[in-house]
C-alpha cells in the first residue's frame, strides 16, 4: 500500500530538548516536504527536498532542520524546540511532475512546554 | 505571503444541498489542486485542474478555474454527512515545485 508514515504521532516535550520526527515513504518519490498546520493559518511549508542531498527552505524554516540521506526518508529535526513550535506537522511526498498527487502522512501533534 | 485564501472560512449546510467553496490566489500557476482533511488527520487529494483547463469533474465534485481572476471554486453536489471536513486549495506557481496551500474552508453537513 502506498503510504507516508510519520513517527511519533504525538509528542510532548520541554523547551530546548532536541527532537526528531521521522518521515518515510514507500512510493519512490523524489519530492518530499514538511508542513506545519496551525489554526487560522492553514498549512505552511517548512522545508522541502527535490531529491537525495537536495533540500531547500519553505516559508517557515526558522528553528527547523532537515536531512535527506536516503530517498525514502526525510526527518524533521528541532534542535532546540520552543513553545511557538507547538503545532500539527505533516510530511508529504510526490513524484517530480507538478501534476502528481501529493501524499500526506497522518500527522504528528507536537506540544512544547 | 503568497498563501491562497478560501472563502467562506466555514460553511454549514443540510444533507442533500450543494456546497460551494472558493479559492483565490496571487501568482501565475501551473495547476491548482483541492484536498480534503478530516479533523486532525492527513490531507487527501481530491482533484487537480491544470492552468489551461476551465472546468473538471470527478464524481460529485466540480472544479472551475478562472486564471484571469486568479480564482477557483469547488462544488460538491448532493452533499452527505460524510463530506464534513475541511477543504483546502493548493497550487504550484509557474516554474515552481512548491505547493502553496490556502487556509481552508470548514464544511459541516447536517444530517
Amino acid at each position: 500500500e502506498a503510504q507516508v508514515t510519520q513517527n511519533p504521532r504525538y509528542l510532548i516535550t520541554v523547551t530546548g530538548k532536541k527532537l526528531t520526527v521521522t518521515c518515510s515513504q514507500n512510493m519512490n518519490h523524489e519530492y518530499m516536504s514538511w508542513y506545519r498546520q496551525d489554526p487560522g493559518l492553514g498549512l505552511r511549508q517548512i522545508y522541502y527536498s527535490m531529491n537525495v542531498e537536495v533540500t531547500d527552505k519553505g516559508d517557515v524554516p526558522e528553528g527547523y532542520k532537515v536531512s535527506r540521506k536516503e530517498k525514502r526518508n526525510f526527518p524533521l529535526i528541532l534542535e532546540s524546540p520552543s513553545p511557538n513550535q507547538t503545532s500539527l506537522y505533516f510530511c508529504a511526498s510526490r513524484g517530480t511532475s507538478r501534476r502528481e498527487t501529493q501524499y500526506f502522512g497522518p500527522g504528528t501533534r507536537l506540544l512544547v512546554l | 505571503s503568497q498563501q491562497g485564501e478560501e472563502d467562506p472560512q466555514a460553511l454549514s449546510i443540510q444533507e442533500g444541498e450543494n456546497a460551494t467553496m472558493n479559492c483565490s490566489y496571487k501568482t501565475s500557476i501551473n495547476n491548482l489542486q483541492w484536498y480534503r482533511q478530516n479533523s486532525g488527520r492527513g490531507l487527501v487529494h481530491l482533484i487537480l485542474i491544470r492552468s489551461n483547463e476551465r472546468e473538471k469533474h470527478s464524481g460529485r465534485l466540480r472544479v472551475t478555474l478562472d486564471t484571469s481572476k486568479k480564482s477557483s471554486s469547488l462544488l460538491i453536489t448532493a452533499s452527505r454527512a460524510a463530506d464534513t471536513a475541511s477543504y483546502f486549495c493548493a497550487y504550484s506557481g509557474a516554474g515552481s515545485y512548491q505547493l502553496t496551500f490556502g487556509k481552508g474552508t470548514k464544511l459541516s453537513v447536517i444530517p
